[in-house]
């Protein structure tokens, strides 16, 4: 079945540093959707950024992410971390059925 | 704008108990899920539907039951509480397999 790999379950940078967060999928069909949720500490997770449409950059709320399908991967990155950036991230998977696919979570942590 | 409301917020069993988590969303979304989310595991996907009345098994089906009883609830049974397991179980919604997926604050479950 459909996978979706998070390399980092932990990633600690110092403020202002740039980010990335690793994410890769598996999947034997040619759709691909891909989402990246960010889950604070005591809410609700929410959707940050997603795209369906191959080698074309999305930006949200400063962050970005680029579908590649040749590589299958779909990595967050922003240029300058901030304090308020710490939470937990997922990035997740569906090829157009029901089943929303989600990696492991990558844990950010922000420092002064 | 809508709600996902998960009742109860904390839920502690003993061992051997049959459990039951709840949720209503008024987005007036079709398809709704429930997901576990354990440290370093991501979020796991137990049930969802499409629609009323439909079921659909997930990952990580075993152990638990769901029923979906109208379209904007959606309840989850674990069948026999594990002693020592601790998760929070988070409820969520679609208006289809593609689109955002909006989520509850979660039920933290504790079984002694």
């Amino acid at each position: 079945g459909d996978s979706v790999t998070q390399t980092e379950g932990l990633v600690t940078l110092t403020e202002g540093l740039p980010v990335m967060l690793n994410c890769t999928y598996q999947t034997i069909y040619s759709n691909a959707f891909l989402f990246w949720y960010v889950h604070y500490l005591n809410e609700s997770p929410w959707l940050l950024l997603r795209s369906s449409t191959d080698n074309k950059r999305t930006e949200h709320q400063g962050f970005h992410a680029t579908l590649h399908k040749s590589s299958s991967s779909f990595h967050l990155q922003k240029s300058s971390a901030q304090l308020s950036d710490s939470a937990l991230y997922y990035c997740a998977f569906n090829n157009a059925g029901a089943k929303l696919t989600f990696g492991g979570g990558t844990r950010l942590t922000v420092r002064p | 704008g809508g709600i996902i409301t998960q009742t109860p917020k904390f839920l502690i069993g003993q061992e051997g108990q049959k459990l039951t988590l709840k949720c209503q969303q008024n987005f007036n979304h079709d398809t709704m899920y429930w997901y576990r989310q354990d440290s370093g595991k991501g979020l796991r996907l137990i049930y969802y539907s499409i629609t009323e009345n439909d079921l659909q098994k997930g990952d990580l089906s075993e152990g638990y039951d769901a029923s979906r009883e109208k379209k904007s609830s959606f309840s989850l049974t674990v069948t026999s509480a594990q002693k020592n397991e601790m998760a929070v179980f988070l409820c969520a919604s679609s208006i289809s397999q593609i689109t955002e997926v909006f989520f509850g604050k979660g039920t933290r479950l504790t079984v002694v």
